[in-house]
């Protein structure tokens, strides 16, 4: 069974602009959720998506938002990027709504200048 | 998970030997505890996970233990090989009490010496 897929792998934006990052679940799993890695802060949570509708939410700004289709495939857009965006986003798939045995993608590293 | 800086403590050990890897977290409602595994350039790897109303649960070569009273886990991995060089973390939930979202530990890196 292939495991979760992200794309781009790799991003270089400028501050103010906008970026998509897309991910696509296991076969099968209908769960997604977006997280993001920095030195500084670790691994935090960004939201959850389940069933075409976001279950969960984390303390990030408006500025990040996402979306699930029916086929369960998530995006993430950050508008107005700044500086401190740069990290490692990640989105973790799951059969069901919730923290239970999330798998992970390699992850999309962006890069803002 | 607790949340730290940007320093992450580092376990070595000795290709062959018994790896013990701990991690403390904050809030006692957690409930769902679950570790995994980050090499570099990669995204983190499930390892296993365990529930509250367990203390102890076994996978391949590896054991998590869980001390709800003093909030502590720990992960055990038995005869370790170079190929478990990576950052590890620790992840809780409290799905209970509607914290569904995992909070993760700063992690800890662990160096395989052959």
């Amino acid at each position: 069974k292939a495991g979760v897929t992200q794309t781009p792998r790799y991003l270089i934006k400028t501050r103010g602009q906008q970026v998509t990052l897309s991910c696509s679940p296991i076969s099968g799993h209908r769960s997604v959720s977006w997280y993001q890695q920095t030195p500084g802060q670790g691994l935090q949570f960004l939201f959850e998506y389940f069933s075409e509708t976001q279950r969960n939410k984390g303390n990030f700004p408006g500025r990040f938002s996402g979306r699930q289709f029916s086929n369960s495939r998530s995006e993430m857009n950050v508008s107005t990027l700044e500086l401190g965006d740069s990290a490692l986003y990640l989105c973790a798939s799951s059969a069901s709504y919730g923290p239970l045995e999330q798998y992970f993608g390699p992850g999309t590293r962006l890069t803002v200048t | 998970g607790e949340s730290v800086g940007l320093h992450l403590p580092t376990l070595s050990v000795q290709e062959g030997d018994n790896s013990i890897i701990n991690c403390a977290y904050s809030n006692s409602a957690s409930d769902y505890f679950i570790w995994y595994k980050q090499e570099s350039g990669k995204g983190p790897q499930f390892i296993i996970d365990i529930r509250s109303n367990m203390d102890k649960r076994q996978g391949q070569r590896v054991t998590v233990l869980l001390n709800k009273t003093v909030k502590h886990l720990s992960l055990q991995i038995a005869a370790t090989q170079p190929g478990d060089s990576a950052v590890y973390f620790c992840a809780d939930s409290g799905m209970d009490t509607g914290r569904r979202a995992l909070t993760f530990g700063s992690g800890t890196r662990l160096q395989v010496q052959p």
